[in-house]
């Protein structure tokens, strides 16, 4: 595809609700990260995949979250039992590489948790 | 850790205004500095970058210079538009990690007003 695209674009979750965030990268693009922006600042890293491996999950806040992608392409982030401190607008981003290339991203999906 | 610190904002301008908005960063490595500019509801998009030490990167009548003596790279713009009214996020990069992951400034919202 042209961009980075994410859906669902808006998602309302009610508190304790199962939430799962979808990522299309780049084709081709062999790096895949995930990011939380929280409302005026800027956004936190969450989680980093190079192809299918997940490399590293440092950002993630708990282990309610939960991302893969197990074909190198797609990626899912999911967040369990929601709530309300989740609210943010998840960022998704693919560069060809890891290693200090640029990386390009996604409009983003805006979690609200009621 | 590694940070990046922005000047706070909003900014407000007239049209044809100078712009600067400050950019300093603290990091181990030697990092790759952007800028990033956000539009209402939608995602990031990369607006310059620079390297190493020195490089000046420039887009769209925008330019920033890598300052390694003062850790800094400031956003100039000699004469704003009001389509360049947006929120602009600074964020260095770690090229030789393999998490390649960017760490962001809190963003300053620029308006620019006709």
């Amino acid at each position: 595809g042209a961009g980075v695209s994410q859906s669902p674009r808006y998602k309302v979750a009610k508190r304790g609700q199962d939430v799962a965030l979808r990522c299309d990268p780049i084709s081709g693009h062999v790096s895949l990260f995930w990011y939380q922006q929280a409302l005026g600042q800027g956004p936190e890293f969450l989680t980093y995949f190079q192809n299918e491996a997940q490399l590293d999950k440092s950002g993630l806040p708990s282990d309610r979250f939960f991302a893969e992608r197990p074909e190198g392409s797609v990626s899912t982030l999911k967040i369990q039992r929601t709530q309300q401190e989740d609210s943010a607008v998840y960022l998704c981003a693919s560069s060809r590489s890891g290693r200090g290339y640029e990386q390009y991203f996604g409009p983003g999906t805006r979690l609200t948790v009621t | 850790g590694d940070s990046v610190t922005q000047m706070e904002g909003p900014v407000t301008l007239s049209e044809e205004a100078f712009l600067t908005i400050n950019c300093t960063y603290t990091a181990t490595g030697y990092p790759s500095l952007f800028w990033y500019v956000q539009y209402p509801g939608e995602g990031l998009q990369l607006l310059l970058k620079a390297t190493k030490a020195d490089d000046k990167g420039s887009n769209k009548g925008f330019e920033a210079t890598y300052r390694k003596e003062t850790t800094s790279f400031h956003l100039e713009k000699g004469s704003v538009q009001v389509s360049d009214s947006a929120v602009y996020f600074c964020a260095l990069l770690l090229p030789n990690t393999n998490a390649g992951k960017s760490t962001f400034g809190d963003g300053t919202t620029l308006t620019v007003k006709p």
